[in-house]
């Protein structure tokens, strides 16, 4: 069966400090990969969405970034932190069209 | 462009009540829907979802969801709710041809025993 692994759970940075989050999916090959931001009162916002190795769609400007390094991995990262990127953070796959999207446990992002 | 709407950010019910929480989407063209239930301290689980076929979605625990694509509507429904459907809800859009999936703000239903 398929399985969704993101860590770190819970994760305090200071301010201008780098950030690397990372999601890997066992089980399937070639996933859409997903990371969204979830925020009390305002949903989950779709910040990129991956097809395939090397193809990042970024849905929202901002000061993060995504790659995709091998088939089943994908890694939110920023190169300086700022207190507005603090939030909860939450990767997904799906297979294609017409299936859902599975998500993983997420990481509680404070930057102090 | 797509996007959800949920009305309803918090309801508060007593046990045995009926719910139905609206989901209105925005797209000009055919759409997959989902619920997402995340339940405190869990990770979002799929509640129930539509493709095609029958408007009306039967999914776990109880739930039911209307297709009415007249109203870019999509309402979740349960005739008798119980103290541990306790959780935040989530309306999902995603539209054919893209690789989207779309949230709504979520309603945060507290149920009382």
């Amino acid at each position: 069966s398929q399985t969704i692994h993101q860590w770190p759970a819970t994760l305090v940075q200071p301010v201008g400090s780098p950030l690397s989050l990372e999601c890997t999916v066992e089980g399937t090959s070639n996933p859409n990969l997903y990371w969204y931001r979830q925020a009390a009162g305002r949903g989950l916002q779709l910040l990129f969405y991956s097809v395939g190795i090397g193809q990042i769609s970024s849905e929202v400007p901002q000061n993060l970034s995504a790659s995709r390094p091998q088939d089943r991995q994908f890694i939110l990262s920023s190169k300086k932190l700022l207190l507005s990127d603090s939030g909860f953070y939450l990767c997904a796959w799906s297979e294609g069209p017409h299936t859902e999207a599975f998500f993983g446990q997420g990481t509680r992002l404070t930057v102090v | 462009a797509q996007s959800v709407s949920q009305h309803n950010h918090h309801v508060i019910l007593s046990e045995a009540a009926s719910l139905e929480l609206g989901c209105n989407y925005s797209y000009g063209g055919t759409v997959n829907l989902f619920w997402y239930v995340q339940y405190p301290g869990q990770h979002l689980q799929l509640l129930l979802k539509y493709f095609s076929g029958d408007p009306l979605v039967k999914g776990i625990k109880g739930f039911e969801a209307e297709f009415i694509k007249s109203k870019f509507s999509f309402n979740l429904r349960k005739p008798s709710v119980q103290w541990s459907d306790t959780a935040e809800y989530f309306c999902a859009v995603n539209g054919r041809g893209t690789y989207k999936y779309i949230f709504g703000t979520g309603t945060r239903l507290k149920v009382l025993a």
